[in-house]
């Protein structure tokens, strides 16, 4: 059965780097997510992407964000200058056009420190 | 703020028992509802999907949406230990917007 995957699994990276979280899609999917959870928080909605631009993004989602589909098969979440706030589980999702059925992928662990 | 709001449990139930976790949410104008479970340290995983009033049963989950009351629900039939994990309601809170809101999730614990 197709899957999302996402890598790395973990990220550790001082404060102020910037990190690229990546993530590959199931293959016939055409929009795509990327959410983040907090420990112990609930699971929090950044931004969706269609037809290589973004459709949607939240408030979490500021000019320290972006995402990119470099090719056919990447999809990548971009922090620029990370803050210790931005430590959470990153998830990426996918879902076939007008199904509304989102998938998500195993998660990055990311910690500033 | 449009919201999903879940009790957080935990709620414990005997092996074998029917759990029973609820959901309600703010917006009358949610159409979608979606069911995840996710187990500590992992991502969320689809149980079930929702659109319409009434129940939809599969295996041993049943969900349940009542768009008056603005409820929706999860039963899981014949609880087992690898039930336990924690069971987010999730809704598409806006017709045409894709965004899924999460619910803060209740932690099911099944007693062998």
């Amino acid at each position: 059965e197709p899957e999302v995957t996402q890598t790395p699994s973990h990220q550790v990276t001082q404060m102020g780097q910037e990190v690229i979280l990546r993530c590959v899609p199931i293959s016939n999917h055409l929009y795509f997510y990327w959410y983040r959870q907090i420990l112990g928080q609930k699971v929090e909605f950044l931004v969706s992407f269609y037809n290589n631009e973004i459709s949607e993004k939240s408030e979490i989602f500021d000019d320290q964000f972006s995402v990119e589909r470099p090719d056919g098969s990447n999809f990548t979440l971009k922090i620029r200058s990370t803050k210790l706030e931005d430590s959470a589980m990153y998830f990426c999702a996918s879902e076939r056009i007008l199904q509304e059925t989102q998938y998500f992928g195993p998660g990055t662990r990311l910690l500033v420190l | 703020q449009k919201e999903v709001e879940q009790n957080s449990g935990p709620l414990s139930v005997p092996e074998g028992a029917i759990a029973s976790l609820n959901c309600t949410y703010s917006d009358r104008g949610s159409q979608s509802f979606f069911w995840y479970r996710q187990y500590s340290g992992k991502s969320p995983e689809l149980i079930m999907s929702i659109y319409s009033n009434g129940d939809k049963e599969d295996g041993r989950f049943t969900a349940q949406l009542n768009k008056a009351s603005q409820y929706v629900s999860l039963l899981i039939r014949d609880s087992q230990p690898s039930d336990s994990a924690t069971y987010l309601c999730a809704a598409l809170l806006d017709t045409g917007r894709r965004a899924l809101t999460f619910g803060s999730g209740t932690r099911l614990q099944v007693q062998p």
